[in-house]
């Protein structure tokens, strides 16, 4: 199972983008990215995942790179409502097996 | 929306006590789960079950046990609760499929065991 490594934490101003790295350099071919965040005392909530080419939807955009080996979550206009724990998972297709690194602790600062 | 629901905010039990923590989902997903988020540990996975009366294994089974006899049901169960079992306990349930599966989570129960 490919494991992911995230900078522990992060700032970013308001209004700002916000810009979140993520390395998978093992990742396989069938493996998707996932992007999950946690705002205190909550559940993860899904924003994003992708398996070769980058993705975007009402919240966040994911970029990967083309040899799969990172990634990056781009809240393109942070607000504060945007500060959270953000993890990056890898999953292979057809399996249950979603592996939570320690995530991203993302503030973001009026 | 998925709607996850965990029975409890917050539980305080002793040591040795038999505790029941409840999960009901209300979109119809094969798949449920069971994690417990520690400080500086991120998620494990303790649980998983694909179906009624399905279970398997996640990383960290050792103390817990669970049911699910109904589809939109999940429970874990602490035989004989520890004071290293007190933790965040995360639901989560989803849709199999290849491509669009995703977690949705519940949002937690926090368990102190005294």
């Amino acid at each position: 199972d490919a494991k992911t490594t995230q900078p522990p934490s992060m700032d970013c101003a308001e209004g700002r983008a916000a810009n979140l790295p993520c390395n998978h350099s093992t990742i396989s071919g069938n493996e998707y990215v996932y992007w999950y965040r946690q705002i205190h005392s909550q559940g993860p909530q899904y924003i994003i995942h992708g398996l070769k080419n980058n993705e975007t939807n009402e919240m966040a955009s994911l970029i990967i790179t083309e040899d799969r080996k990172s990634s990056t979550l781009i809240l393109p206009h942070a607000t504060l409502r945007d500060t959270a724990v953000y993890y990056c998972i890898v999953r292979a297709g057809g399996t249950y097996k979603y592996i939570f690194g320690t995530g991203t602790r993302l503030k973001v600062l009026a | 929306d998925v709607k996850v629901t965990q029975s409890s905010r917050y539980l305080v039990k002793r040591t040795g006590e038999k505790v029941f923590l409840e999960c009901v989902q209300d979109m119809d997903h094969e798949n449920m789960f069971w994690y417990r988020q520690d400080p500086g540990l991120g998620l494990r996975l303790i649980y998983f079950s694909y179906d009624v009366k399905m279970k398997e294994k996640g990383d960290i089974p050792e103390g817990y046990s669970v049911s699910r006899e109904k589809k939109e049901r999940f429970s874990l169960i602490l035989e004989s609760a520890s004071t290293n079992q007190t933790s965040m306990y995360l639901c989560a349930s989803s849709l199999w499929g290849q491509t669009n599966e995703k977690l949705f989570f519940g949002s937690g129960t926090q368990l102190s065991v005294l």
